[in-house]
């Protein structure tokens, strides 16, 4: 079966501090990559996406992949508060195909 | 700013009734999607819908699980007849066009077997 992994945490940080959250999958043939934020009770919100190898970013989120080593990240700068929050990984094997999520990462930033 | 609409945002029913879910997805959208999230668990994909017929679905979705999109706005699912593992809550999402772009989910239905 093809697998999304993710650490379930909780990882906790302090306010400020930098959170890095990690993301395998198992299907080589995956070729974007999603991040998502998913308060509690509340439906899944998009971070970014990523298909290229390398990092990108986006304000203080940056995701980073590695295709040979079957690997994803997601880096949040200045951690908030409000960031506290479950991070889903999914990956996607084609445009408009289905998005594999794997179980979330639960960050907690304390003040 | 547009959204996907999902209605009701609760539904309790009894083992062995039918349930329709409702969703509008966002207008100029070309996929459509459910997904369903078991408390505690994992996102897990159903269905996806497009030109006017699916797609792709999951072992999750059976015979029991139907899908229409009866007038051109409305997006429902059927469950012929719920089971309590059936309870969860169910996503509609959607998104346009082709490439890798933003899935748009809906705020949900809980749907509660008794």
């Amino acid at each position: 079966q093809k697998e999304v992994e993710q650490n379930s945490g909780p990882l906790s940080v302090p306010e400020g501090a930098i959170a890095s959250l990690n993301c395998t999958y198992s299907d080589r043939g995956s070729q974007s990559f999603f991040w998502y934020r998913q308060y509690s009770g509340k439906s899944p919100e998009l971070i970014m996406f990523i298909y290229s190898n390398g990092d990108k970013e986006d304000g203080r989120f940056t995701a980073q992949l590695n295709k040979a080593s079957q690997y994803v990240s997601l880096l949040i700068r200045d951690s908030q508060p409000s960031d506290s929050a479950t991070y889903l990984c999914a990956a996607e094997k084609a445009a408009g195909n289905k998005l594999t999520f794997g179980g979330g990462t639960r960050v907690l930033v304390k003040p | 700013e547009p959204e996907v609409t999902q209605t009701p945002s609760h539904q309790v029913t009894q083992m062995g009734q039918e349930v329709i879910l409702r969703c509008v997805p966002i207008s100029n959208h070309l996929y459509f999607y459910w997904y369903r999230q078991i408390l505690g668990q994992k996102v897990e994909f159903l269905v996806s819908f497009y030109n006017n017929e699916i797609s792709e679905k999951s072992e999750i979705f059976d015979d029991q699980f139907s899908v229409e999109r009866p007038d051109g706005s409305n997006f429902t699912l059927k469950i012929r007849s719920t089971k309590l593992e059936d309870s969860a809550m169910y996503f509609c999402a959607s998104s346009e066009g082709t490439g890798p772009r933003e899935l748009f989910f809906g705020s949900g239905t809980q749907l509660s077997v008794l």
